[in-house]
C-alpha cells in the first residue's frame, strides 16, 4: 500500500525559507523509474509542479522557481524534502508531494498523492 | 504561463459524451497524463498515456491524441465525474513536467 504524507509549517512569514517534508512508504527510491514529485496548488486555482527527484538522484526544477527550490531525498528514512526560499504571499497554496513513475512507453505520471499541506504565507 | 491549455468549464448531460482537450506543442512529442479533483481533495490520476487506466477506475474514460492536442473522452458522464480534470505533460524541453490550467466539468 503506497501512501505520501506532507509535514511543514501550516504559516511562514514574508522572506522566510519554507521546508516541506514528504515521507511515504509502500515503495523505494532505491527502484528504477521510481521518482517524487512536489506540486501545490493555489486557492482556487490551477495545479504547478515545482520540483521532482528521481531514483539515480537527478533533480529538476520548475523553470520559473528554480532559484528558489531545492529538493532532496533520504531513502533510509523514505522522505523526500523541498526548500523554498524567500516565501511571498503569492506561494499561499496546498503543496503536494506525489509519487512520480517513469514509463518509456508513457512518460512521467503521478500515481499516488499526499492529501496536501495547506501553507499560508503572511505577516 | 502554462505551455498546456485547457478550456476552463465544461458541461455535459447526464448519460451523454464529453470530451475534454490539453493542447500544447510538447504533446507532439510526449504522451500526457490526465487527472480527476474533486473540491477538497487531492488529484488522483484517471488515465495516462495510451489509454493506461490504474486500478479502479471506469473504462468510460478513455484518451487521445491528434498533432498538439489530447483529449480526455468520458463516454456516459455520471454524477459523480464532475470534478476539475488536469492535463499533464513534459515542456517543450523534455526536461520538466507542466499541468494544463484545468477544466471544470459539470454533469447536468
Amino acid at each position: 500500500q503506497v501512501t505520501l504524507r506532507e509535514s511543514g509549517p501550516a504559516l511562514v512569514k514574508p522572506t522566510q525559507t519554507l521546508t516541506l517534508t514528504c515521507t511515504f512508504s509502500g515503495f523505494s527510491l532505491n527502484t528504477n523509474d521510481m521518482c517524487v514529485s512536489w506540486i501545490r496548488q493555489p486557492p482556487g486555482k490551477a495545479l504547478e509542479w515545482l520540483a521532482r527527484v528521481d531514483w539515480d538522484d537527478d533533480k529538476y526544477y520548475s523553470t520559473s522557481l528554480k532559484t528558489r527550490l531545492t529538493i532532496s531525498k533520504d531513502t533510509s528514512k523514505n522522505q523526500v524534502v523541498l526548500t523554498m526560499t524567500n516565501m511571498d504571499p503569492v506561494d499561499t497554496a496546498t503543496y503536494y508531494c506525489a509519487r512520480t513513475r517513469r514509463g518509456y512507453s508513457y512518460g512521467y505520471v503521478f500515481d499516488f498523492w499526499g492529501q496536501g499541506t495547506l501553507v499560508t504565507v503572511s505577516s | 504561463s502554462s505551455e498546456l491549455t485547457q478550456d476552463p468549464a465544461v458541461s455535459v448531460a447526464l448519460g451523454q459524451t464529453v470530451r475534454i482537450t490539453c493542447q500544447g506543442d510538447s504533446l507532439r512529442s510526449y504522451y500526457a497524463s490526465w487527472y480527476q479533483q474533486k473540491p477538497g481533495q487531492a488529484p488522483v490520476l484517471v488515465i495516462y498515456a495510451k489509454n493506461n487506466r490504474p486500478s479502479g477506475i471506469p473504462d468510460r474514460f478513455s484518451v487521445s491524441t491528434s498533432g498538439n492536442t489530447a483529449s480526455l473522452t468520458i463516454t456516459g458522464a455520471q454524477a459523480e465525474d464532475e470534478a476539475d480534470y488536469y492535463c499533464n505533460s513534459r515542456d517543450s524541453s523534455g526536461n520538466q513536467l507542466v499541468f494544463g490550467g484545468g477544466t471544470k466539468l459539470t454533469v447536468l
